[in-house]
Order: structure tokens, then C-alpha cells, then sequence
């Protein structure tokens, strides 16, 4: 039973670009969280994705986007890239939108130059 | 302003001993509470999950009470080992029933 994947592991990237992370969810679920989380901090939530629809959303700017596709996969997408985005990017899933038992991924690590 | 509070201190232990974390939270009024444990470099691993309505949950050497007057949680592992050695992030409901973590406490077991 494949558990949450994520690519790539490592990311590095300058200021101004773009990048975009990829999460396959646990086979079974549905739902996708993607969190972010800076050295010594607890991940934040970014925006949760269930039949391919944003539902939740915390609070981080526009320039953070998804995308969910129909398997259930998904796309986490950050434009006009800034230094303080540097941290490791988490997808978590679950299902039917809960969050009671999320399954976390080994997460990318984006390093912003 | 809401706070989710984790001892930022490393808790260094004993072997065999049982290992107490603490979780205090302000301005929250939350629908469950989480325990994660986070090894370097990975995602976090769902541990045990305790609802505002209980007081206490058992998951094999684990324990969590979770005292919503206090506005704080504990996490107890009992016989520690080496391998419990981790950061654990305590998580609560922060609103339409997202999870809000705090930044975690290591642990470490000495053999």
C-alpha cells in the first residue's frame, strides 16, 4: 500500500521564479492538504483540495495555487518566488475533507536564493 | 492573541522512564487536539487524536489527557526507548476544522 508521495525532494530556486511541487496521495484518499513549515516551526496549512476544488484555504497569498487532478494527485504551484518562502513544503492526505487523520508525505524542500 | 505554547526546551530522559509533553494553548476553543511525532527530515506521523468532549485517550505506550479548562494537553510516553527519540507537535482545531501546530518538542531517550 503506497503511502503519500512528493516530488521532487529538493528544490532549489532563485527569487522572482516559479515552482511546482507534486503530491500523490495515500491510494484510498481523496483529499489533499499541502502545509508549509520553516526551520523549527510547525507546518502551516495552506489550502486543502477535495474533487478537484479548492475547499480551505489558510492564510498565505495568491501567489501560493493548486490544483487537483481527477486520480486525486495534485499541484502545488508558487509564483514570484521570495526568500522567506524557503522551508519544506508538506502534502498531507485524507479522506472526504477530514483532518482527523491525515497522512503526511516526506515533504519538498525549497531553498529560495 | 491565540498561541499554541510547546516547551521549545529539548526534554532529555532516561530510558525506560515516561517521557510527559506539554501542549498549553490561549484564545482557542478547539474541537480536537492532535499529537504528531516528526523525525528529521520527514513528514509528520499521525500519533492519536483526542476530542473536546475527552479527557483522556490510550494508543499501546501512549497517553494524552486533554483538559480544556486548563487549556492544556499532555502527552505521556510510558518505557521510553531510544527509538521515541523525535520532535512531537501538538496540533488543535484552529477553525473549520483545520489544524493549527506548534513548533514541537524534541525528545530524547538516553540508552
Amino acid at each position: 500500500d503506497a503511502g503519500v508521495t512528493q516530488s521532487p525532494t529538493h528544490l532549489i530556486k532563485t527569487r522572482g521564479q516559479q515552482v511546482t511541487l507534486r503530491c500523490s496521495p495515500k491510494s484510498g484518499h481523496d483529499t489533499v492538504s499541502w502545509y508549509q513549515q520553516a526551520l523549527g516551526q510547525g507546518p502551516q496549512f495552506i489550502f486543502q483540495y477535495y474533487e478537484e476544488e479548492e475547499r480551505q484555504r489558510g492564510n498565505f497569498p495568491d501567489r501560493f495555487s493548486g490544483h487537483q487532478f481527477p486520480n486525486y494527485s495534485s499541484e502545488l504551484n508558487v509564483n514570484a518566488l521570495l526568500l522567506g518562502d524557503s522551508a519544506l513544503y508538506l502534502c498531507a492526505s485524507s479522506l472526504e475533507q477530514g483532518f482527523s487523520e491525515q497522512y503526511f508525505g516526506p515533504g519538498t524542500r525549497l531553498t529560495v536564493t | 492573541s491565540q498561541k499554541i505554547e510547546q516547551n521549545s526546551e529539548a526534554l532529555n530522559i532516561q530510558e525506560g522512564k515516561t517521557a510527559t509533553l506539554t501542549c498549553n494553548y490561549t484564545n482557542y476553543s478547539p474541537a480536537y487536539l492532535q499529537w504528531y511525532r516528526q523525525d528529521p527530515g520527514r513528514g509528520p506521523v499521525f500519533l492519536l487524536l483526542i476530542r473536546e468532549n475527552e479527557k483522556e485517550k490510550r494508543k499501546e505506550r501512549l497517553k494524552v489527557t486533554f483538559d480544556t479548562t486548563l487549556k492544556q494537553s499532555l502527552f505521556h510516553i510510558t518505557a521510553s526507548q531510544p527509538a521515541d527519540s523525535a520532535t512531537y507537535l501538538c496540533a488543535l482545531e484552529g477553525g473549520s476544522y483545520i489544524p493549527t501546530f506548534g513548533r514541537g518538542t524534541s525528545l530524547i531517550v538516553h540508552p
